[in-house]
């Protein structure tokens, strides 16, 4: 069974740095990988999703890399801004279009 | 969140009451899921469904129900409230071929 999780649970960081979430999980079987950022009391907003055959995805100044063998996707936040605080979740689709696989999140803050 | 609608926002029942959460999405894609978050344990999937006419059970579907007569809605029942359902219920959308996932602003239940 597919397990995601997601450390550390909480950051909290100043303005301009640059920072980095991990996910990893324990099947490498995956179909993608997919990255959401929630505000509290919203829904889910979708930030990147890497396929299993890519290595990494850019939005801007987001950067999602993906490595399967190691179980291991990290989200970069380049020159953080106080309007990226959010929760950031990745979730986990399993080889064969299964459903996905949620871990419980990164609580960010960052300060002005 | 544009192409997921869900009502009501927010919604107050005793235990022993029914209603129903309304899904509406306008992208005329296939495959609706309904998920429930809990504080700390992440997105749970109740129900989904691959198309009209097909539903289909998640990990937790216990006390729920859904219909699926059209491709637009993807409505969610809860026959008898118990506390244990008090959890913020979020619809989401598939797209056809990433498999990205596209959530609705969410549905705020309280069960006393």
């Amino acid at each position: 069974k597919q397990e995601v999780t997601q450390i550390p649970a909480a950051l909290s960081v100043p303005e301009g740095e640059n920072l980095v979430l991990n996910c990893s999980f324990t099947d490498s079987a995956i179909y993608n990988l997919q990255w959401f950022r929630q505000d509290p009391g919203k829904g889910l907003t979708s930030l990147l999703l890497i396929q299993s055959s890519q290595r990494e995805q850019t939005s801007g100044r987001l950067n999602a890399s993906l490595d399967k063998s190691s179980g291991r996707s990290t989200l970069y936040i380049a020159a953080s801004q106080p309007g990226d605080s959010a929760t950031y979740l990745c979730a986990v689709r399993g080889a064969g279009f299964q459903k996905l696989v949620f871990g419980t999140g990164t609580r960010l803050l960052v300060s002005p | 969140n544009a192409g997921v609608t869900q009502t009501p926002k927010f919604r107050i029942l005793k235990i022993g009451q029914s209603m129903t959460l309304q899904c509406t999405q306008d992208m005329n894609h296939n495959y609706m899921y309904w998920y429930r978050q809990d504080p700390g344990m992440g997105l749970k999937l109740i129900y989904y469904s691959v198309g009209a006419g097909i539903t289909d059970k998640g990990e937790v579907p216990n006390g729920y129900n859904v219909s699926r007569s059209t491709t637009e809605d993807f409505p969610l029942r809860l026959e008898l409230a118990a506390p244990s359902q008090t959890s913020v219920y979020f619809c989401a959308i598939q797209g056809p071929n990433t498999g990205e996932l596209f959530f609705g602003e969410g549905s705020r239940l309280t069960v006393l």
